[in-house]
């Protein structure tokens, strides 16, 4: 069975910074998705940013980019120029063939004023 | 509709009565989650639907627990004898298509979640 890991359960950093939220994952397939999907306070999901595995180019969306690791199975998020407004819940997420989607626990982001 | 669609918001039963939770998806979504989702936790998969039909339930944590999409659209989510342990937020998803089709996003659209709480 396939799990998503997320070693961080949170972390602060100051606005403006850039950091990187730790993913993990463990398959035996070869295709498969992944996602990072950001929970604020609202409790809303938005999608954030995702990856096809048989694509070696990290994905990137604006200030938000990948580092794709397949062989390792890692899938970090990198968030440059943070701003307040991405405070808010990130938790990674893996998607098998037969579209089944598990999420990790994930890792609480505080961005400081 | 506009959005996925949870009903009722909030759910407060007593032990060992039985609850259903609905779940509306966007028009025409194909893919249908549901997800047990603890404060402060991530989702945890329970099962999901391709149309009607139901690839997987290994999430369900007991029998207890049962779920339908009987026309591929609207699915409810039934706990049967709840338990205090079963309190929890219950959140649908729904997907527009699979991988193999043009314009795949993998993006999931979730509901607002129903709350329930077991007294």
């Amino acid at each position: 069975a396939q799990t998503v890991t997320q070693s961080q359960p949170e972390m602060s950093v100051q606005e403006a910074e850039t950091v990187t939220l730790s993913c993990t994952y463990d398959t035996s397939e070869n295709n498969y998705y992944l996602f990072w999907y950001k929970q604020p306070p609202s409790r809303q999901m938005i999608l954030v940013i995702r990856q096809e595995a048989y694509k070696q180019q990290n994905a990137t969306e604006n200030r938000f980019s990948v580092n794709f690791q397949k062989a390792a199975k890692s899938f970090s998020l990198k968030i440059s120029d943070s701003q307040l407004g991405d405070t808010a819940m990130y938790f990674c997420a893996f998607m098998d063939r037969d579209d089944k989607i598990i999420f990790g626990k994930g890792t609480r982001l505080h961005i400081l004023p | 509709g506009a959005g996925v669609s949870q009903s009722p918001r909030y759910k407060v039963t007593k032990r060992g009565q039985d609850v259903t939770l609905r779940c509306d998806p966007i028009s025409s979504h194909a893919t249908l989650y549901w997800y047990q989702q603890a404060l402060g936790q991530g989702p945890e998969f329970l099962t999901y639907f391709n149309y009607e039909a139901q690839p997987d339930k290994s999430g369900l944590p007991s029998d207890r627990f049962s779920a339908e999409r009987p026309e591929g659209s609207i699915s409810t989510l039934t706990i049967q004898r709840t338990e205090q342990r079963d309190s929890a937020m219950y959140r649908c998803a729904s997907s527009p298509n699979s991988p193999n089709l043009a314009g795949y996003t993998g993006e999931l659209f979730f509901g607002e979640g129903s709350r329930l709480t077991v007294l």
